[in-house]
């Protein structure tokens, strides 16, 4: 158990539709980043928050927007949903955001949309 | 730009026999190292990393890995593996330049497939 939770683990929905993914991070860390994994990309960076504020984006679309929250949660909204954004989504905290510490993965959630 | 090649998709093997899990990296600044294993219907979990030091890294289940930045390689290496070993292996790599985010960037992996 890494310490890191999301929800809900699978969703199903169709396409149109928008979604909400949560994510905790462990205790004590301040970054959250999220990950998109699908068959044909493989593994990619979204987005990541520190302590509340964007610090980082990757091959997210504009579809997509997330946030970090006081407590340090975070949501990962995807609209608009297409058949190609059926994945599996992974957050995943670090301690800092300013150097290389281990990333914390949490189990994912697997969005499937019909 | 960072880029992580996994040299082979897919690595069957016996069980008891060594492997090898081929990792190639580019990068113009200094980078960081990492394998992560996945086993099905999991999330990611670390097996090791390189920040600096020693060029041998040794991490859990009896994995290892070397850094070699002349070949800007970082192989994981296992001298006898197990049925349980049997997963989807990913190297990844932050690449500390400038605007340091500490993102991942990830490999496309390697399924070990290991056989009785």
């Amino acid at each position: 158990d890494s310490g890191v939770t999301q929800t809900p683990k699978h969703l199903i929905t169709a396409t149109g539709q928008r979604v909400t993914l949560r994510c905790s991070p462990r205790s004590g860390d301040l970054s959250v980043y999220w990950y998109q994994q699908s068959l044909d990309q493989g593994l990619q960076f979204l987005i990541q928050y520190y302590n509340g504020e964007e610090r980082a984006k990757g091959n997210i679309l504009e579809r997509f927007s997330a946030q970090q929250f006081p407590d340090l949660h975070s949501e990962l909204n995807l609209s608009s949903l297409e058949l190609g954004d059926s994945a599996l989504y992974f957050c995943a905290s670090s301690e800092t955001s300013g150097a290389p510490y281990e990333q914390y993965f949490g189990p994912g959630t697997r969005l499937t949309v019909t | 730009a960072q880029s992580v090649t996994q040299l082979d998709s897919q690595v069957p093997v016996f069980e008891e026999a060594p492997v090898e899990l081929r990792c190639n990296y580019s990068s113009s600044v200094s980078v960081y190292l990492f394998w992560y294993v996945q086993y099905p219907n999991q999330g990611l979990q670390l097996l090791l990393k390189y920040l600096s030091g020693s060029t041998l890294v040794k991490g859990i289940n009896g994995f290892e890995a070397e850094f070699n930045k002349s070949q800007t390689s970082f192989h994981l290496r296992k001298p006898s593996v197990h049925i349980s070993d049997t997963a989807e292996y990913f190297c990844a790599v932050i690449a500390w330049g400038s605007g340091n985010t500490g993102k991942l960037i990830f490999g496309q992996g390697t399924t070990l497939q290991v056989k009785p």
